[in-house]
């Protein structure tokens, strides 16, 4: 896939198990987050955003935090699934572009 | 309703030749971007379309690199000559109006030998 050769930390967790994926942003000007999944072979799956007045977003099994204050961002996915198992990339908006984490793979041990 | 799409899927090619992507956005979004992740790099933003106009390239690494959307409906970008260094995935998103919520597709992976 695509992380070839990306070096990407892993979180390793159980199914049925809660995920929690962090990421920290650099720009303190950034007004607007976004949280992709990426499975191989395929581009990166919107899965939630937040803007920057806000600190919390629920969806459907994902939550997005977000603290202003140190710049970091995490994304939770509660009873994780197999189907879960992918490269999660944060994004945070600078102008109309979007400035991109290095990702974290996610592993789910049925 | 179709989401992005790109083609080809996979191009290989030599050092010094042509290649040409393509991107269609979703229906009805004006705004069109061209990111690219290389070899053991992070996924990086290249350009941004507002309809026909380039409204921000900033990323695009040099000039063998052109991207055009002429009629503001779908995109091309071309390598010309390509270089070893341009291998990697390259996507394509894109946005409605003012929203900041971009939508990708499945990107082109290039292979330059």
């Amino acid at each position: 896939g695509e992380s070839v050769g990306l070096h990407l930390p892993t979180l390793s967790v159980q199914e049925g198990d809660n995920s929690i994926i962090n990421c920290a942003y650099s720009n303190s000007a950034s007004d607007y987050f976004i949280w992709y999944k990426q499975e191989s072979g395929k581009g990166p799956q919107f899965i939630i955003d937040i803007r920057s007045n806000m600190d919390k977003r629920q969806g459907q099994r994902v939550t997005v935090l977000l603290n202003k204050t140190v710049k970091h961002l995490s994304l939770q996915i509660a009873a994780t699934q197999p189907g879960d198992s992918a490269v999660y990339f944060c994004a945070e908006n600078a102008g109309n572009m979007l400035t991109f984490g290095g990702g974290t793979r996610l592993m789910v041990k049925p | 309703e179709a989401g992005v799409t790109q083609f080809p899927s996979h191009s290989v090619i030599e050092k010094g030749q042509t290649v040409t992507l393509r991107c269609d956005p979703i229906s009805g979004h004006d705004n069109l971007y061209w990111y690219r992740r290389v070899m053991g790099k992070e996924i990086k933003f290249l350009l941004h379309f507002v309809k026909e106009s380039k409204q921000d390239e900033s990323g695009m690494p040099n000039n063998r690199f052109l991207a055009e959307r002429t009629g503001g409906t779908y995109s091309t970008l071309k390598v010309q000559p390509a270089e070893l260094e341009d291998s990697g995935v390259y996507f394509c998103a894109s946005s409605q109006g003012l929203q900041l919520r971009q939508y990708f597709g499945p990107g082109t992976r290039l292979t330059v030998t």
